[in-house]
C-alpha cells in the first residue's frame, strides 16, 4: 500500500518568514495530493490540492509543488503570520475506492 | 452542496460504559466513509472504513466497531469503552471519483473516558 512521509514534524519560524513542508510518497499510482490545516481543536481542513498532470499550483500565500520522479510534494507558506499556526497533514491518493493515505503532521508555530 | 455532521461533540464517559458517536453526510450518494482518531497532539488513525451499506472494513483491532445502516449514516459504537479509548474522533466521507478522493472531515467529537 500507500506510505507517505512528512517533514519535519514541528517547524517553528518568525512572523513574515516562510516555512516549508515536505512529503514523500511510494505509490507511483498516487495522483492526487492534498494539504489539510488543523487548528488546535477543530477539524481538518482542506487548504490546497494538486492532481498529478500539474507540477505546481498557487493560491495566495500558499503553493504546492509536485515533483512525480521523485515522488515527493512540498507545501509553501509565505510572509507566514500567526494565524498559520496549526497542524498541517499532507496526503496521496488514487481514484476509486482507495483510502488516502495522510502523513504524520508538521506542527507549524509562527512567532509574532 | 455537501454537508457532514457527527454527533455528540463532546462527552465524558466512564471506563466500561457504552459508546454510540453518530454520523451523517448530505447532498451526496454512495459516498466512501471514514472514521478516525486523534490521540493528543498526534497524527490521524483510521480505525474504520465503509463503501457500502453494511459493508465495514477494520484497520486496527480493537474494542471498538462501526456500522453502515444507511448510505449516507456512519456510526462508531463500543460495549465497553476503555481509558485509551479517550481522543478527538473524526468521520469523513469522500466521492467514489476516478481522479482521486478529497477526504471532508466532520466537526469531530471529543471523548474523555475517566
Amino acid at each position: 500500500g500507500e506510505n507517505v512521509e512528512q517533514h519535519p514534524s514541528t517547524l517553528s519560524v518568525q512572523e513574515g518568514d516562510s516555512a516549508v513542508i515536505k512529503c514523500t510518497y511510494s505509490d507511483s499510482a498516487s495522483n492526487y495530493f492534498p494539504w489539510y490545516k488543523q487548528e488546535l481543536g477543530k477539524r481538518p481542513q482542506l487548504i490546497i490540492d494538486i492532481r498529478s498532470n500539474v507540477g505546481e499550483k498557487k493560491d495566495q500565500r500558499i503553493a504546492v509543488t509536485l515533483n512525480k520522479t521523485a515522488k515527493h510534494f512540498s507545501l509553501h507558506i509565505t510572509e507566514t503570520q500567526p494565524e498559520d499556526s496549526a497542524v498541517y497533514f499532507c496526503a496521496a491518493s488514487r481514484g476509486g475506492s482507495y483510502i488516502p493515505t495522510f502523513g504524520r503532521g508538521t506542527s507549524l508555530i509562527v512567532h509574532p | 452542496s455537501q454537508t457532514i455532521h457527527q454527533w455528540p461533540a463532546t462527552l465524558v464517559q466512564p471506563v466500561g460504559s457504552p459508546l454510540s458517536l453518530e454520523c451523517t453526510v448530505e447532498g451526496t450518494s454512495n459516498p466512501n466513509l471514514y472514521w478516525y482518531r486523534q490521540a493528543a497532539g498526534r497524527g490521524l488513525q483510521l480505525l474504520f472504513y465503509s463503501v457500502g451499506i453494511g459493508q465495514i472494513s477494520s484497520e486496527v483491532p480493537q474494542n471498538l466497531s462501526a456500522s453502515r445502516p444507511q448510505d449516507r449514516q456512519f456510526i462508531l459504537s463500543s460495549k465497553k469503552l476503555l481509558l485509551s479509548d479517550s481522543g478527538f474522533y473524526l468521520c469523513a466521507w469522500t466521492s467514489i471519483g476516478g481522479r482521486g478522493n478529497t477526504i471532508y472531515f466532520g466537526e469531530g467529537s471529543w471523548l474523555t473516558v475517566v
